[in-house]
């Protein structure tokens, strides 16, 4: 398995634009987080699934932020309308779930926003 | 609720120095305890973990041991090497959701 891949890689975008982050889990896997990291705050959960369903969302910082799952393969985070404060980098992360099992992070998607 | 506290960095080392980076947790309960590395431009990788009072994780010569007394989980190295650079995230993970809560991160220079 190729791992967790993300993309893009890298985001540039102007104020105002809508903005959307791609997540391919690892096969077979039943979690799926999103982390935010920044210099300021480390790492934040925003949301996870668990079977493509989500069942914590509190981390996610407000309405402007969304977050899907249409299936197993495939997860997307959504920042409409974006705003400089959420430059950073974001993670999604996937595990086979239960206690005691290692979670699988991408590299990461770097998003500037101008 | 659930916290994890690890030292500030950064840390900067010689080559072949010993390295100790504190972490300690508060939850309730008994988590699992986990060492994250990040090397730069990359994702998290799982360095080594402990699921039970007094357990040690080891891996690639970092060790650290699960202390319940003290909730305390410090990462060790007797002697690190540039390859080592990196940033590294202690974290904590409960229940059978593993949600992980993690440290800040303390990044570690290494110098040859």
């Amino acid at each position: 398995d190729a791992g967790v891949i993300q993309s893009p890689r890298h985001e540039v975008t102007e104020m105002g634009q809508e903005v959307t982050l791609r997540c391919k889990p690892i096969s077979g896997h039943d979690y799926l987080f999103w982390y935010r990291q920044t210099m300021m705050r480390g790492l934040e959960l925003l949301i996870y699934f668990n079977n493509n369903v989500p069942i914590d969302d509190s981390g996610m910082p407000e309405d402007r932020f969304s977050a899907k799952m249409p299936n197993a393969s495939f997860s997307t985070l959504k920042i409409q309308p974006s705003e400089p404060r959420d430059s950073a980098v974001y993670f999604c992360a996937s595990s086979m779930g239960g206690l005691n099992t290692e979670a699988f992070f991408g590299q990461g998607t770097r998003l500037t926003v101008v | 609720g659930d916290s994890v506290t690890q030292m500030e960095g950064p840390v900067t080392l010689s080559e072949e120095a010993f390295l100790t980076i504190n972490c300690t947790y508060t939850a309730t309960g008994y988590p699992s305890l986990f060492w994250y590395v990040q090397y730069p431009g990359e994702g998290l990788q799982l360095l080594l973990k402990a699921t039970k009072a007094d357990d040690k994780g080891s891996n690639k010569g970092f060790e650290a041991t699960y202390r319940k007394e003290t909730t305390s989980f410090h990462l060790e190295k007797g002697s690190v090497q540039v390859s080592d650079s990196a940033v590294y995230f202690c974290a904590q993970g409960r229940g059978s959701n593993y949600k992980l809560t993690f440290g800040k991160g303390t990044l570690l220079t290494v110098n040859p």
